[in-house]
């Protein structure tokens, strides 16, 4: 099956500067890569997805950037705000109704 | 407002306990999810269910097992819990994708944090 490995596990940045958490992935058929934000004492939830078809998308302080030749995709966060402050997991899927296969999570601390 | 939600934030049993977590959806969600998700592993598959009184196993399925016998309800159940149970239990839904199109959004529930003694 598909496995997904997510860097760096904590990470820690000073409030305004850039953050950059990076996924690899096993399967090449893999064609659609969500992130999810999981703040303290919720559930993930989606922030942004990219499909195979693309190579960036972006939503206006997120963006996430995708190399299927080197299988791996990143995400980016500019201007970090102490509210962005939360676990960050990558995923990937084969698509279709096939289930998400996540990484193990990123803990970002933006410090004001 | 899309909702997802689940019985208990926190839960205490004792090793040997049958224990029954409750996730209900109102989004008429045809595929519904368990996961746990332990530190440093992420979220790990259990079960899932793609349509009522259907269930299909994920990575993990051991010493659980899953009921779905309304569309808008999935229910992890731990036969008899132990120890290395003790996790965040985490359920999630979503639609089912149009032909031969990308998977769909999944929502989650805030999650039942299960201590098992």
């Amino acid at each position: 099956g598909e496995n997904v490995e997510q860097h760096p596990s904590t990470l820690s940045v000073q409030e305004g500067d850039s953050a950059v958490i990076k996924c690899t992935y096993s399967d090449s058929a893999s064609n659609y890569f969500p992130w999810y934000k999981q703040e303290l004492g919720k559930g993930p939830q989606l922030i942004i997805d990219i499909r195979s078809n693309v190579g960036e998308k972006k939503d206006q302080r997120i963006a996430v950037t995708l190399n299927k030749t080197a299988k791996h995709f990143s995400l980016h966060i500019t201007e970090t705000q102490p509210e962005d402050s939360a676990v960050y997991f990558c995923a990937a899927s084969l698509g279709g109704a096939n289930n998400l296969f996540f990484g193990t999570g990123t803990r970002l601390t933006v410090i004001p | 407002d899309v909702k997802v939600t689940q019985s208990s934030r926190y839960l205490v049993k004792r090793t040997g306990e049958k224990v029954f977590l409750e996730c209900v959806q109102d989004m008429d969600h045809e595929n519904m999810f368990w996961y746990r998700q332990d530190p440093g592993l992420g979220l790990r598959l259990i079960y899932f269910s793609y349509d009522v009184k259907m269930k299909e196993k994920g990575d993990i399925p051991e010493g659980y097992s899953v009921s779905r016998e309304k569309k808008e309800r999935f229910s992890l159940i731990l036969e008899s819990a132990s120890t290395n149970q003790t996790s965040m239990y985490l359920c999630a839904s979503s639609g089912w994708p149009a032909a031969g199109g990308i998977n769909n959004e999944q929502f989650f529930g805030p999650g039942t944090r299960l201590t098992v003694l």
